[in-house]
């Protein structure tokens, strides 16, 4: 199983700010994942990692607002640009572990005020 | 894109009482996994179901997969208030993608 450590656990921001989320993982993996949880409801897939390549993005989510970094096999960052309330959410990062599922970071509380 | 639903999206029972949150989705599932999320806390991955029919338990929780492979249960007997969370059913596409139901959120009563 993996450990993932992502920090910080919560931060509340001004709007207009950006916050950089990072998550360490303590194994080498081929792709990281993001996540956003907004209050109440389900995950949804922000973008997938690849260590030297640029991230996959999902439909609704774009580089300039959630640009990712992905410097080595073990670590990931993620960046929400220019924030606003509708942006306040838990951000987790992932990776999976064929058979076992995926395993999480302990999430990034957000609010933007 | 695919979607995968869950009912309900909440339940209340009183210790004891059994629980179950059913998984549904309008295409063939290629497998089915079962995460639990604490309050405050991440998901947790509980178990995976690939083969139709299938049927798993983990002490008081049973899962199935369903003959179709369209639809999966989880059941829980007898609950505890540790039972307490959002319990998510989630599927791949492709090789990666994971796609999480929209959750059954269960709160336990003393």
């Amino acid at each position: 199983s993996a450990v993932i450590s992502q920090k910080p656990s919560r931060d509340i921001c001004q709007r207009g700010t950006s916050l950089t989320i990072q998550c360490q993982v303590d194994s080498q993996v081929t792709m990281m994942f993001w996540y956003r949880q907004q209050p109440g409801q389900s995950l949804t897939l922000i973008a997938t990692a690849n260590q030297g390549s640029e991230a996959t993005y999902e439909s609704g989510f774009v580089i300039d607002k959630f640009p990712i970094s992905r410097p080595n096999l073990t670590f990931s960052t993620l960046t929400v640009s220019n924030m606003s309330p509708e942006d306040s959410s838990i951000y987790l990062c992932s990776v999976e572990d064929p058979g076992t599922g995926a395993f999480f970071g302990q999430g990034t509380r957000l609010t933007v005020v | 894109g695919q979607q995968v639903m869950q009912i309900p999206q909440y339940q209340h029972v009183q210790e004891g009482e059994d629980f179950t949150t059913y998984c549904n989705s309008s295409t063939t599932l290629s497998n089915i996994q079962w995460y639990k999320q604490r309050p405050g806390g991440h998901p947790v991955f509980l178990i995976q179901l690939v083969k139709s029919g299938e049927v798993k338990k983990q002490k008081r929780l049973t899962f199935q997969f369903g003959e179709a492979k369209k639809n999966s249960s989880l059941h829980i007997t007898a609950t505890q208030t540790t039972d307490v969370g959002t319990y998510f059913c989630v599927t791949t596409s492709g090789t990666y993608k994971y796609i999480f139901g929209t959750g059954t959120r269960l709160k336990v009563l003393a």
